[in-house]
Formats: C-alpha cells, sequence, structure tokens
C-alpha cells in the first residue's frame, strides 16, 4: 500500500499570503496525484489532477507541482473561502487508493 | 443538474447491517466507474470500494473486505454498499464519489454530500 503523508498538519495563514502544501508518496506514483479541498459539512471537491491541471472551474491562484515522491499545492494569495481541509490522493498504484491525512490551512 | 445523493445512512447498533444508496443524475451513469469513500468523525478520507461501469471489476479495502458488498443497477441510475457486521469504528459519513473516466484517471470528480452512518449500542 502506498502512504501519503502530508505537511504540515496545520498552516497559518493571512489572508492574501501564499501557502503551500506537501505532499510525500511512500513509493513513486508520476503524476499520479490529486488534490481535493475540503470545508466543514461538505464533500471534497477536485482541484487538481494529474499533480498539476486544475480541474474545472478552479480558479488560477491554485497550482500544483511535483512527481514521483514529492508534490506540492500552492495557494498563491489566499481568499477567505479558501480556509479549508486539503488533501492529496495518490492513483497510481491500487487498490487500495489512499488519502494523506490532510493538511488544515487556517486564518492567522 | 450533475449530482450523486446518497441515503440510506443511520443508527445501527453493533453487529448490525444497513445499505446505503447512492442516486445520480446529470450524467450518462453507466460511462462512470464509482466509489465509495468513508470519514470518520473529525479524521481523513477512507476509500472503501469501487465498481466499474458495467460491475465487471469490484475492489474493497482491507478494512471492509467481507463485510460490505458493492453494486450498481445502471437501469436505475444507482449506487449500493450493503453493510454487514457492523462496528463502531465503522462510524462515518459515507461519500459515493465518481471516477473522472477513462484509466489512468482515477481521482474522483464528483462527490455526493455524504450519508451519516452510527455504530453505537
Amino acid at each position: 500500500e502506498i502512504v501519503m503523508t502530508q505537511s504540515p498538519a496545520t498552516l497559518s495563514v493571512s489572508p492574501g499570503e501564499r501557502a503551500t502544501l506537501s505532499c510525500r508518496a511512500s513509493q513513486r506514483i508520476s503524476s499520479n496525484l490529486a488534490w481535493y479541498q475540503q470545508k466543514p459539512g461538505q464533500a471534497p471537491r477536485l482541484l487538481i489532477y494529474g499533480a498539476s491541471t486544475r480541474a474545472t472551474g478552479i480558479p488560477a491562484r491554485f497550482s500544483g507541482s511535483g512527481s514521483g515522491t514529492e508534490f506540492t499545492l500552492t495557494i498563491s494569495s489566499l481568499q477567505s473561502e479558501d480556509f479549508a481541509v486539503y488533501y492529496c490522493q495518490q492513483y497510481d498504484n491500487w487498490p487500495p487508493r489512499t488519502f494523506g491525512q490532510g493538511t488544515k490551512v487556517e486564518i492567522k | 443538474e450533475v449530482q450523486l445523493v446518497e441515503s440510506g445512512g443511520g443508527l445501527v447498533q453493533p453487529g448490525g447491517s444497513l445499505r446505503l444508496s447512492c442516486a445520480a443524475s446529470g450524467f450518462t451513469f453507466s460511462d462512470y466507474d464509482l466509489n465509495w469513500v468513508r470519514q470518520a468523525p473529525g479524521k481523513g478520507l477512507e476509500w472503501i470500494s469501487h465498481i466499474t461501469r458495467s460491475s465487471n471489476t469490484i475492489y474493497y479495502a482491507d478494512s471492509m473486505k467481507g463485510r460490505v458488498i458493492i453494486s450498481r443497477d445502471n437501469a436505475k441510475n444507482s449506487l449500493y454498499l450493503q453493510m454487514n457486521s457492523l462496528r463502531d469504528e465503522d462510524t462515518a459519513v459515507y461519500y459515493c464519489a465518481r471516477d473522472a473516466g477513462s484509466p489512468p484517471d482515477w481521482y474522483f470528480d464528483l462527490w455526493g454530500r455524504g450519508t451519516l452512518v452510527i455504530v453505537s449500542s
């Protein structure tokens, strides 16, 4: 099973600032990585797939990068609606499909 | 509107059974593979099961293998999860999630709002 590890667990950021979230895979997964955003009481929403492709309707301030085992989600200028929990998920080698434990982005 | 709507959750005693349903609308249901993903209270996401568009291939997570059965009815645009021998640790919100499309696009591009299952005596 591929283990996904996200860091940090919590990120405190001021509105307008840049946020950088990390995700590491326990073995190489090429670019088969997705990022999701989840707000309290809501279902997850797809942000990024293929490590760097934004899903339909996702603002350009969200960007993804990386391949192999190291991946990054960057939010260039945090808006109030971006405070949420973010999960990475690998789909290179499954079952099982595995998620990271999440990074909570909170207001500083 | 393209959507997935889960139902069937509720309170069940340990050892009990429950059948979850997921109703799809706004897209051609039979063109997509589907999944169940769960989230325990205050915890992260856990993939549970996958079924291909024609039900030819099914996968389960080890945590629930032998206790759940995934199925679908393309004529009714519906996905199901039969859960048996439920344990306290199965308490979670259960989401229906659609796969984006053809391989290797095994990420979830559409999610339902979830249905809460509480296992407690």
